[in-house]
């Protein structure tokens, strides 16, 4: 079974401000990488898929790159309703489709 | 609009059984996968079961494998979890989430609200 990791755990980023988001596979997943965003409450969003590929109606301000092992998830400049816990997925080797433990984004 | 709608949580006591369905609307529920992932209180997500488009394929986590069934019924565009042989661990909130895909090897594009079963005696 890949292993997801994602860091840091928790991020403290202000308003405006660049976050960057990191999750590394324990095997090569090639591109089939995707990034979820959740707010307290709520369902998960898809923010982006194939690793660099935002998802309908995801503003630009969200990108993701990498392949491989490593990848990358940044957020150019936080507004106030982005801060939620971040997930990545690997669906390259399925089952299971595995998550990575999340990144909380909070307001500095 | 996508819809999916979960229904069926509840209380249940362990070693118990629960039915959960997904209702499907604003797609072709027919031609995608589909996948149920649950969370924990205060956890993670765990990806738990997926079925291809046609229903011909499942696939299930290691933790629920010979407890869990999942099944679609493409005709009533509605998706199924039995749940059987509780456990405590298996307390989560379940969202069932269609794939971009006819099978589960492909992200998770529209995810329902949530259904919360807890396993407590």
């Amino acid at each position: 079974e890949i292993v997801m990791t994602q860091s840091p755990a928790t991020l403290s980023v202000s308003p405006g401000e660049r976050a960057t988001l990191s999750c590394r596979a324990s095997q090569s997943v090639s591109s089939s990488l995707a990034w979820y965003q959740q707010k307290p409450g709520q369902a998960p969003r898809l923010l982006i898929y194939g690793a660099s590929t935002r998802a309908t109606g995801i503003p630009a301000r969200f990108s993701g790159s990498g392949s491989g092992t490593e990848f990358t998830l940044t957020i150019s400049s936080l507004q106030s309703e982005d801060f939620a816990v971040y997930y990545c997925q690997q669906y390259n080797n399925w089952p299971p489709g595995t998550f990575g433990q999340g990144t909380k984004v909070e307001i500095k | 609009e996508v819809q999916l709608v979960e229904s069926g949580g509840g209380l249940v006591q362990p070693g118990g059984s629960l039915r959960l369905s997904c209702a499907a609307s604003g797609f072709t529920f027919s031609n995608y996968a589909m996948s149920w992932v649950r969370q924990a209180p205060g956890e993670g997500l765990e990806w738990v079961s997926g079925i291809s488009s046609g229903g011909s394929s499942e696939h299930y986590a290691d933790s629920v494998k010979g407890r869990f069934t999942i099944s679609r019924d493409n005709s009533k565009n509605t998706l199924y979890l039995q749940l059987n042989s509780l456990r405590a661990e298996d307390t989560a909130v379940y969202y069932c989430a269609s794939h971009r895909s006819t099978t589960c090897y492909s992200h998770l594009d529209s995810w329902g609200q949530g259904t919360l079963v807890t396993v407590s005696s």
